[in-house]
C-alpha cells in the first residue's frame, strides 16, 4: 500500500510564512488534501485538488505541488493555527492514505 | 447545514463485535461516497472503509480488512460499519466523513464515536 511522509513537527515564529511537506509516490498521479486538526476537535479540510480552499478558511492557506511532494504553505501564520496538520490522497486502488501529521508550533 | 453524527461507541473486549452508525442530514445523502477515518488515542489519523454512494463500490484499509463490514442505507440517510473480532488495536476514535462530489476528498466529518477494546 502507499504511503505518505510527513515531518512530526514543525515550528514557526508569528507572522513568518511556514511549508508543511508530504511526500510519497501517489502524488505523482493524485492531488493531497490537508486537514487540521486541534486537540479533542474532529478534522477540518484547509486545502484539497489544485490549491483550493473550503468556504471558511483563511487566504493564508495555500497548497502546491511537485513530482512526489505536496505542502500546505501558511502565510502569516496566526496563533490560533497553531494545530496538527495531515495530509491526504488515495492510491490506484481507490483506497485512501493519511500522512502521519505534522505538529505545527507557533512561536 | 451539513452534519453527521456517530453513535453506537463503547466498551467491547477482545474478539467481540461492534457496530457504528453515522446519521447524516443537511445535504443529499444518496448523492455522496462516505467514509470511516479512526484515530487512535495519541496518533494520527487512519483511513478505514469507503462505500460508493450507490453503496455496490467497497475498500477497507488492511488492517481490517475480513474483520469490518461498510454499509449504508440511503433511505434512512445513514451510514454503518460493522466492526467484528476486535482487537486491542482497534481502540479509536471513529469519524465519518464525506467525501466531496465526485473526488476524494473529505470535506464534512463527524465528531466521532470511541470504541474501546480492552478485557
Amino acid at each position: 500500500s502507499s504511503e505518505l511522509t510527513q515531518d512530526p513537527a514543525v515550528s514557526v515564529a508569528l507572522g513568518q510564512t511556514v511549508m508543511i511537506t508530504c511526500q510519497g509516490d501517489s502524488l505523482r498521479s493524485y492531488y493531497a488534501s490537508w486537514y487540521q486538526q486541534k486537540p479533542g476537535q474532529a478534522p477540518v479540510l484547509v486545502i484539497y485538488g489544485k490549491n483550493k480552499r473550503p468556504s471558511g478558511i483563511p487566504d493564508r492557506f495555500s497548497g502546491s505541488s511537485s513530482g512526489d511532494t505536496a505542502s500546505l504553505i501558511i502565510t502569516a501564520p496566526q496563533a490560533e493555527d497553531e494545530a496538527d496538520y495531515y495530509c491526504n490522497s488515495r492510491d490506484s486502488s481507490g483506497n485512501r492514505v493519511f500522512g502521519g501529521g505534522t505538529k505545527l508550533t507557533v512561536l | 447545514e451539513v452534519q453527521l453524527v456517530e453513535s453506537g461507541g463503547g466498551l467491547v473486549q477482545p474478539g467481540g463485535s461492534l457496530r457504528l452508525s453515522c446519521a447524516a442530514s443537511g445535504f443529499y445523502f444518496q448523492m455522496y461516497s462516505m467514509n470511516w477515518v479512526r484515530q487512535a488515542p495519541g496518533k494520527g489519523l487512519e483511513w478505514v472503509s469507503y462505500i460508493g454512494s450507490g453503496g455496490r463500490v467497497i475498500y477497507y484499509a488492511d488492517s481490517v480488512r475480513g474483520r469490518f463490514t461498510i454499509s449504508r442505507d440511503n433511505a434512512k440517510n445513514s451510514l454503518y460499519l460493522q466492526m467484528n473480532s476486535l482487537r486491542a488495536e482497534d481502540t479509536a476514535i471513529y469519524y465519518c466523513a464525506r467525501d466531496i462530489l465526485d473526488s476524494y476528498h473529505f470535506d464534512y466529518w463527524g465528531q466521532g464515536a470511541l470504541v474501546t477494546v480492552s478485557s
